[in-house]
C-alpha cells in the first residue's frame, strides 16, 4: 500500500543530531500517529496528531494538513533513540514502511 | 482489562494446520486492528474494524485469512491450510476511535508470534 510513505527508510546519526523522519500520506485521515518500535520490542504509541505541533521531551511532531504531510523530530539524539519509528493514520490504520534509526555513540 | 491482550503469545503450527488468533482489546474501544509483522520486517495492514463492521480487510493476503469481531469486542484472526510464509507476529491493536471520523490513540498489544514449520 502506498497510502502513507516514510522517508529515509533507514538513519543513522550521531549522538546529539538533530533528527527528522518524513511522513507523507495520501487518504483522507482523523489523526495521525507515530509510534515506536524497538528491536524485538512491541509498539508504543509516540504521538497523535489532528493538527498543529505536539511536544514530548526531546520529540517534536507536526502534521500539515493541506500538504498531507507530517514530520518527527529528534533533539539532541541519543543512543537509547535507536529504533524503527513508524507514521500511521487514522480512521484506517494505515502504517508506513517504518523508519530504521541507529543513532551511534 | 488495562491494555491490550493478545493470545496464544506463541503458536507453532505445521503446515496445512489452521490456527485462530485472539486479540482482547481495551474495553470500550471501538477500533481494532490486526497487522502481520515478518521477522525483520516492519508491520503490514491486515483488516479494521469498527465495532462489529470489518470496514477495511484489503491487507488479508489471501482467502485464506478471516477476521471476524461478531460482538464488536474480541476478534479472532482465523489461518486456515497454514504455510510457511504466514509465519510472523500477528499485532492487534485499539483505539477509542469516537464516532464522527474522531479517533484515539492507538494501543497495540504484545503480538501473537506463529512459527509454522
Amino acid at each position: 500500500k502506498n497510502e502513507v510513505e516514510q522517508s529515509p527508510q533507514n538513519l543513522t546519526a550521531q549522538e546529539g543530531e538533530f533528527i527528522t523522519i518524513n511522513c507523507s500520506y495520501s487518504v483522507g485521515i482523523s489523526a495521525l500517529h507515530w509510534l515506536q518500535q524497538h528491536p524485538g520490542g512491541g509498539i508504543v504509541s509516540l504521538f497523535m496528531l489532528s493538527s498543529g505541533k505536539k511536544k514530548h521531551g526531546r520529540l517534536i511532531a507536526t502534521i500539515n494538513i493541506q500538504e498531507k504531510h507530517s514530520s518527527l523530530h529528534i533533539t539532541a539524539s541519543h543512543p537509547r533513540d535507536s529504533a524503527v519509528y513508524i507514521c500511521a493514520v487514522s480512521p484506517r490504520g494505515y502504517f508506513g514502511s517504518g523508519t530504521k534509526l541507529n543513532v551511534k555513540p | 482489562g488495562a491494555g491490550v491482550s493478545q493470545s496464544p503469545r506463541y503458536k507453532v503450527a505445521k503446515r496445512g494446520q489452521d490456527v485462530a488468533l485472539r486479540c482482547d482489546p481495551i474495553s470500550g474501544h471501538v477500533s481494532l486492528f490486526w497487522y502481520q509483522q515478518a521477522l525483520g520486517q516492519g508491520p503490514e495492514f491486515l483488516t479494521y474494524f469498527q465495532n462489529e463492521a470489518q470496514l477495511d480487510k484489503s491487507g488479508l493476503p489471501s482467502d485464506r485469512f478471516f477476521a471476524e469481531r461478531p460482538e464488536g469486542s474480541v476478534s479472532t484472526l482465523k489461518i486456515q491450510r497454514t504455510q510457511q510464509e504466514d509465519s510472523a507476529v500477528y499485532l492487534c491493536a485499539s483505539s477509542l476511535g469516537l464516532a464522527g471520523g474522531r479517533t484515539g490513540e492507538l494501543f497495540f498489544g504484545e503480538g501473537s508470534r506463529l512459527t509454522v514449520l
